[in-house]
């Protein structure tokens, strides 16, 4: 499968732990985007990579979030102090070139916080 | 601002019904257009897409085409079945924003048999 992978699937946490999310995309695909998806409700932008360069972060990446794509292969998102508003589908999704192509996603990471 | 506005569900259909899902977009340039879909206890997949005005995006038996004069995109099925049940999103791609999608809220469509 040469897909964009995520893990894990699911993680449930307390609340005040941190967690990790890890995203694998498709091989040679310099752009990697993340988004969250609350339930009943389209994925909204979180951040965005090129290559190695976090070029852009939204609003609702408060401090506690950090995102990393350490040499421009895997990304990591990571969730410091979890908080039950954090709750939701974590995506991954990856593409190439430099405009209007087509993003693939990930399987998504499920974010329980109790 | 850019932004997009989806017809909400839920909605129900019977088998070999017409299937029309309003989308709408309000933009300062010209985005590219998409619709994924996500299917029950699964990743979001691209549907069909276009890129420029009067495009015609098309993928198993959806269609949808660019209408720059009214800043739609409407997809549409002429005969939906069962295993047409999911989630689908209209997401827009405006230039100049890092080329991010902007998602729609969603509209559920449900066959029944």
């Amino acid at each position: 499968d040469t897909g964009v992978s995520q893990d894990p699937r699911h993680k449930i946490t307390k609340r005040g732990q941190n967690v990790t999310f890890r995203c694998d995309p498709i091989s040679e695909h310099n752009r990697l985007y993340w988004y969250r998806q609350t339930l009943g409700q389209g994925p909204e932008f979180l951040t965005y990579f090129q290559n190695e360069a976090q070029l852009e972060k939204s609003r609702l990446l408060s401090d506690r979030f950090s995102a990393e794509r350490p040499k421009g292969s895997f990304s990591t998102l990571e969730i410091q102090r979890t908080e039950q508003g954090d709750s939701a589908m974590y995506l991954c999704a990856s593409t190439h070139g430099s405009g209007w192509e087509t993003q693939y996603f990930g399987p998504g990471t499920r974010l329980l916080v109790l | 601002g850019d932004s997009v506005t989806q017809m909400e569900g839920p909605v129900t259909l019977s088998e070999e019904a017409f299937l029309t899902i309003n989308c709408t977009y309000t933009a300062t340039g010209y985005p590219s257009l998409f619709w994924y879909v996500q299917y029950p206890g699964e990743g979001l997949q691209l549907l069909l897409k276009a890129t420029k005005a009067d495009d015609k995006g098309s993928n198993k038996g959806f269609e949808a085409t660019y209408r720059k004069e009214t800043t739609s995109f409407h997809l549409e099925k002429g005969s939906v079945q069962v295993s047409d049940s999911a989630v689908y999103f209209c997401a827009p791609m405006f230039g100049g924003s890092n080329y991010k999608l902007t998602f729609g809220k969603g509209t559920l469509l449900t066959v029944n048999p």
